[in-house]
């Protein structure tokens, strides 16, 4: 079956420096993926996509790649700070399926001032 | 500003009762779904839409049911709450790919 495999350690970094998360899927070919962050007691929040034919997105201080051929996707923020601190959540998808969205379990990430 | 409502917070119903979870979209999204969360596990869908009056099963249906007699509303029946059932309970909707999340009803079963 498909499989979402994310962080399951939390993350602990100092501010200022570049966090990395991982997200490994299995059984799965998605065209797509998207990355999500998560406040505790909240819903998540969109943060960005990348397409398969697509290496590398940026947004601000964020950055996303995406390998199909290692099946990975990892997210960097840059320049870290405190209120980055949340889980994020990756979830891959296809065109035809994208009314489904598979959910990994999410990194949590600890940004010390 | 797009919005996806929930309507409750949080909420404490008893054991055996009929539960019902509102969620109202104003985006005009095709695609509504539920999901509970639960530590350790994660996003769980529950059931979704992608048009009025069509409802789809989700990874875990059991004890729960849907209705979505309109295009922006979509609600989560708990036909009789057991204490199993106390959770984080998300709605989301999307028109393609990204997804917009509710606020998230945390609820109670005694």
């Amino acid at each position: 079956s498909q499989k979402i495999e994310q962080n399951s350690e939390a993350l602990n970094i100092q501010e200022g420096k570049t966090a990395t998360l991982t997200c490994n899927y299995t059984n799965y070919s998605p065209a797509y993926l998207q990355w999500y962050r998560q406040d505790p007691g909240r819903g998540p929040v969109f943060l960005l996509l990348i397409r398969e034919n697509e290496k590398e997105k940026r947004k601000e201080r964020l950055k996303v790649t995406f390998d199909t051929t290692l099946k990975q996707s990892l997210f960097h923020i840059t320049a870290s700070q405190p209120a980055d601190s949340a889980t994020y959540l990756c979830a891959p998808y296809n065109a035809g399926n994208n009314r489904k969205l598979i959910w990994g379990l999410g990194t949590s990430l600890a940004v010390n001032p | 500003d797009v919005k996806v409502t929930q309507s409750s917070r949080y909420l404490v119903k008893r054991t055996g009762e009929k539960v019902f979870l509102e969620c109202v979209q104003d985006m005009d999204h095709e695609n509504m779904f539920w999901y509970r969360q639960d530590p350790g596990l994660g996003l769980r869908l529950i059931y979704f839409s992608y048009d009025v009056k069509m409802k789809e099963k989700g990874d875990i249906p059991e004890g729960y049911s849907v209705s979505r007699e309109k295009k922006e509303r979509f609600s989560l029946i708990l036909e009789s709450a057991s204490t199993n059932q106390t959770s984080m309970y998300l709605c989301a909707s999307s028109l393609i790919g990204e997804a917009f999340f509710g606020q998230g009803t945390r609820l109670t079963v005694v």
